[in-house]
């Protein structure tokens, strides 16, 4: 089963209204990264949360961390129509020798102009 | 720089037909990976490389092989293509040192009839 699941899996708003996704996981990480796919496209990295920090921004991005609930989310502020797309977020583990970094099913956002 | 480059972006085999999807990346990364995705299914992991002459296997390698030729190239091979493997297939590298970003080549659309 995969590491990661995010919710909603799909969300639609209005431009200019706030976006906010959600991501679980189930083992303990070192990062937390977020990646955007427009359609048919390869995935874009977007921002990487380490498991010390509880929040970043950037940008129009926040991302916030909780590893005792093991859960992340994605604020994208002031959407825009370029902001449709899906939107994944990525673990890697804790021990060294993991490398796997494996991705959760995807939220697919919809800007309505 | 170039990046991630796969080759090809499209392929249609028939059931039992074996190919070689290639990737190639210019940015010095130590770890590199396949996916696939589906529908509904995000990316799952297919196999993985820490370094050069190491492969692991990650969620679903059945059906699949990989070789991690030197640094720069990581061939996922199909050895007898099965319609289940019909997806579109992802190569993406990322600094493993650092626990940096992966980039990401912009996939193989395969279909297997």
């Amino acid at each position: 089963s995969q590491q990661g699941e995010e919710d909603p899996q799909a969300l639609s708003i209005q431009e200019g209204e706030n976006a906010t996704m959600n991501c679980s996981y189930k083992t303990s990480i070192n990062n937390l990264q977020w990646y955007r796919q427009n359609s048919g496209r390869g995935l874009v990295h977007l921002i990487l949360i380490r498991s010390n920090e509880r929040e970043k921004h950037s940008g129009r991005l926040r991302v916030t961390l909780d590893t005792s609930k093991k859960s992340s989310s994605l604020l994208i502020t002031a959407s825009r129509a370029a902001d449709t797309a899906s939107y994944f977020c990525a673990t890697d583990g804790r021990d060294f020798g993991n490398e796997k970094l494996t991705f959760g099913t995807g939220t697919r956002l919809t800007i309505i102009p | 720089n170039a990046g991630v480059t796969q080759t090809p972006k499209f392929q249609v085999l028939k059931t039992g037909q074996s190919m070689t999807l290639q990737c190639a990346q210019d940015m010095n990364h130590n770890s590199m990976y396949w996916y696939r995705q589906d529908p509904g299914m995000g990316l799952r992991l297919i196999y993985y490389s820490a370094s050069e002459g190491t492969t692991d296997k990650g969620e679903v390698p059945n059906g699949y092989n990989v070789s991690r030729l030197n640094k720069r190239e990581f061939s996922l091979r199909l050895e007898s293509a099965a319609p289940s493997q019909t997806s579109v297939y992802f190569c993406a590298s990322s600094d493993r040192g650092r626990k940096t970003e992966a980039f990401f080549g912009q996939g193989t659309r395969l279909t297997v009839v």
